[in-house]
């Protein structure tokens, strides 16, 4: 069984603010861990994803997540918020070893403001 | 082109109704999955197939039916559509790293 829990529906930051998006997961077996990113009216784009190599991934944007498996956290970093980063931000968790269901959160809704 | 193509992008249809949402994909891959969105919900697996003679049923599949016409191609139908159906809906294959690409969703809308 799996699950992950997204802490806070909705994070404001001032621009060139700290962003720091939380997410824990819950997972029987060495997890798959990713973060994917949601514009208006678009679909989700993967963000970073950790596949049991090293624990701070960097993905694209400027954003990095570390894995703390002591912690059961995969929480997504950017030092400087641009106003372009305003979107939802979804965890999600899968088994280890590729080809293996998904399992989302319930989405973060992140606003920068001016 | 689009890696995972969705049609349509907005559908509007009145209960009772039988509605097709179709997806394609360029990617190659085997494996896709049908998924609906609703706010504060996140995202909630509705069918996935393996392969074209693999489907199985997610966690939401009551009222829905898919059908995979080819490695390329996997549809979703409402055979009888109710306003609790309302909602975006995803289609999204996946690699061997795990890692989804998601079409740009149909947003359906039952009166």
């Amino acid at each position: 069984a799996q699950s992950v829990t997204q802490l806070g529906s909705h994070v404001s930051v001032s621009e060139g603010a700290l962003v720091l998006l939380r997410c824990n997961y819950s997972s029987s077996v060495p997890p798959y861990l990713f973060w994917y990113v949601q514009y208006p009216n678009q679909g989700l784009q993967l963000l970073l994803k950790y596949t049991s190599a090293a624990t701070l991934v960097k993905g694209i944007n400027g954003f990095e997540a570390e894995f703390k498996k002591s912690e059961t956290s995969f929480h997504l970093t950017k030092p400087s918020a641009h106003m372009s980063d305003a979107a939802e931000y979804f965890c999600a968790v899968s088994p280890s070893g590729g080809y293996q269901k998904v399992t989302f959160g319930t989405g973060t809704k992140l606003q920068v403001i001016p | 082109d689009a890696d995972v193509t969705q049609t349509p992008r907005n559908r509007i249809t009145k209960t009772g109704k039988r509605i097709m949402l179709e997806c394609s994909q360029t990617k190659g891959h085997d494996r896709m999955y049908w998924y609906r969105q609703d706010p504060g919900l996140g995202l909630r697996l509705i069918y996935y197939s393996f392969d074209v003679k693999d489907i199985n049923k997610g966690e939401i599949s009551d009222g829905y039916s898919v059908s995979r016409q080819a490695q390329a191609k996997f549809s979703l139908s409402l055979e009888s559509a109710i306003p609790n159906q309302t909602a975006l809906y995803f289609c999204a294959t996946v690699g061997t790293d795990g890692g989804y690409t998601f079409g740009s969703g149909t947003r359906l809308t039952v009166v």
